[in-house]
């Protein structure tokens, strides 16, 4: 069946280091991608989304693009926060009958001042 | 405009009890997800309902687990006969019915998290 692979965690930078939290897919069709953060006591948000090859999703200055040929949707920041301190899970959904996602194990991120 | 709200936030119960879960949506969503973590793993879905109505239940164990989403009043989630199996994080989710079609766009409670004695 459909899958999620993240890197594992935690990864832990000081502030304004490059990010990049891998993400790998296995699925049998076109499925949408997305990166989902959790805050400390939070329920997720929807931090991007992409939904077609070459697309890249963006917000809050995190970027993803949609690689089909490497079934790949790597999250990157630039320079991250101690604000960007979270877990983050990369899901994936076919979006044919509703919105079923698929999560991946969470990578944490811990961002030191 | 409140979010979803899920309740109780911490919940232990011992061995052959019952848990219940409760989940109200945001205002204006009809649709309910229940999903589980297990500690160090991701969230696994377990049960996709609309009021009334269980669309998707593929997730859930076949045994002692079981959901609703009456018209009226919130999703419940109930497990009967807890094992200690059961502890983990249960975070329920709600979508608005769209009529451009589904989006992914989830939003989330912040989990109900039941430890088995």
């Amino acid at each position: 069946g459909d899958s999620v692979t993240q890197m594992e965690g935690p990864v832990t930078l000081s502030e304004e280091a490059c990010l990049t939290i891998n993400c790998t897919y296995t699925a049998t069709g076109y499925p949408s991608l997305f990166w989902y953060v959790q805050y400390p006591g939070e329920g997720l948000q929807l931090l991007l989304k992409a939904t077609k090859a070459d697309d890249k999703g963006s917000n809050k200055g995190f970027e993803a693009t949609y690689r089909k040929e490497t079934t790949s949707f790597h999250l990157e920041k630039g320079s991250v926060q101690v604000s960007d301190s979270a877990v983050y899970f990369c899901a994936l959904s076919d979006l044919e009958g509703y919105n079923k996602l698929i999560f991946g194990a969470g990578t944490r991120l811990a961002v030191h001042p | 405009n409140a979010g979803v709200m899920q309740n109780p936030r911490h919940l232990v119960r011992r061995r052959g009890q019952e848990a219940r879960l409760r989940c109200s949506p945001m205002k204006g969503h009809s649709h309910v997800y229940w999903y589980r973590q297990l500690p160090e793993e991701g969230l696994k879905f377990m049960v996709y309902l609309q009021k009334e109505n269980i669309i998707d239940e593929s997730g859930m164990p076949k045994e002692r687990f079981s959901a609703e989403f009456p018209k009226e009043g919130p999703s419940i989630l109930r497990i009967q006969q807890v094992v200690r199996g059961d502890s983990a994080a249960y975070f329920c989710a709600s979508s608005p019915t769209s009529a451009s079609g589904y989006t992914g766009e989830l939003f989330f409670g912040e989990g109900s998290r039941l430890t088995v004695l």
